[in-house]
């Protein structure tokens, strides 16, 4: 089955600071590939998403490219906002039903 | 609006109790998951149906049963709970498989004392 190994946390910013987490997943095929956002309290919401080699999936200012070669989706953001506190989750999908998440990495930004 | 909703948010129940976690979802989706999120924020599938069939029934205790009346529901009742139960479960779906991605529903915080 799908794995995921994605960067530990926690992770604590300042505002405007530059974020990236770190995701590498091994699965059969050519999955697409997600970052889900969790905000404390609430359910997992998509953050964003790519289907294919190269894609780059992006909202709210996130960006993640889907590299086949180093079977990686790292997932970025230029300049971190408070309102950006929450525990974030990679998983990429396959043919069958189940989505396999990271262990989430717990995001801190300070004002 | 459209949603995967689950009820109730909160449950506060005694060890050996037997509990019920609802779940709906109106996307017209085919297909509905429970997941277990434990306090390190670990998400473990539990079950999967699609259309009404079971089709993942992950390393669960007998004493967890899912039920989907109809592909729009999916509900998972729990007998003699235990301590370790407490957690955060929720409830997705999904159109076409994971390579679709799913929508979740808020969570069921469950904490057994």
């Amino acid at each position: 089955g799908n794995s995921v190994t994605q960067m530990e946390g926690p992770v604590t910013l300042s505002e405007e600071a530059f974020l990236t987490i770190n995701c590498t997943y091994t699965a059969t095929g050519y999955p697409s590939l997600f970052w889900y956002v969790q905000y404390p309290g609430e359910g997992l919401q998509l953050l964003l998403k790519a289907t294919k080699a190269d894609d780059k999936g992006s909202n709210k200012g996130f960006e993640a490219t889907y590299r086949k070669e180093t079977t990686s989706f790292h997932l970025e953001k230029g300049s971190v906002q408070v309102s950006d506190s929450a525990v974030y989750f990679c998983a990429p999908g396959g043919s069958n039903y189940k989505l396999t998440f990271g262990k989430g990495t717990l995001l801190t930004v300070n004002p | 609006d459209t949603a995967v909703s689950q009820t109730p948010k909160y449950l506060v129940t005694q060890m050996g109790n037997d509990k019920s976690i609802k779940c709906e979802q109106n996307l017209g989706h085919d297909t509905m998951y429970w997941y277990k999120q434990d306090s390190k924020k670990f998400l473990k599938i539990m079950f999967s149906y699609n259309n009404k069939e079971l089709i993942i029934n992950e390393t669960v205790p007998n004493r967890f049963s899912p039920k989907s009346p109809d592909k729009a529901h999916l509900n998972l009742h729990i007998n003699s709970l235990e301590l370790g139960d407490s957690a955060v479960y929720f409830c997705a779906s999904s159109q076409e498989g994971a390579n679709y991605g799913y929508t979740f529903g808020s969570g069921t915080r469950l904490t057994v004392v």
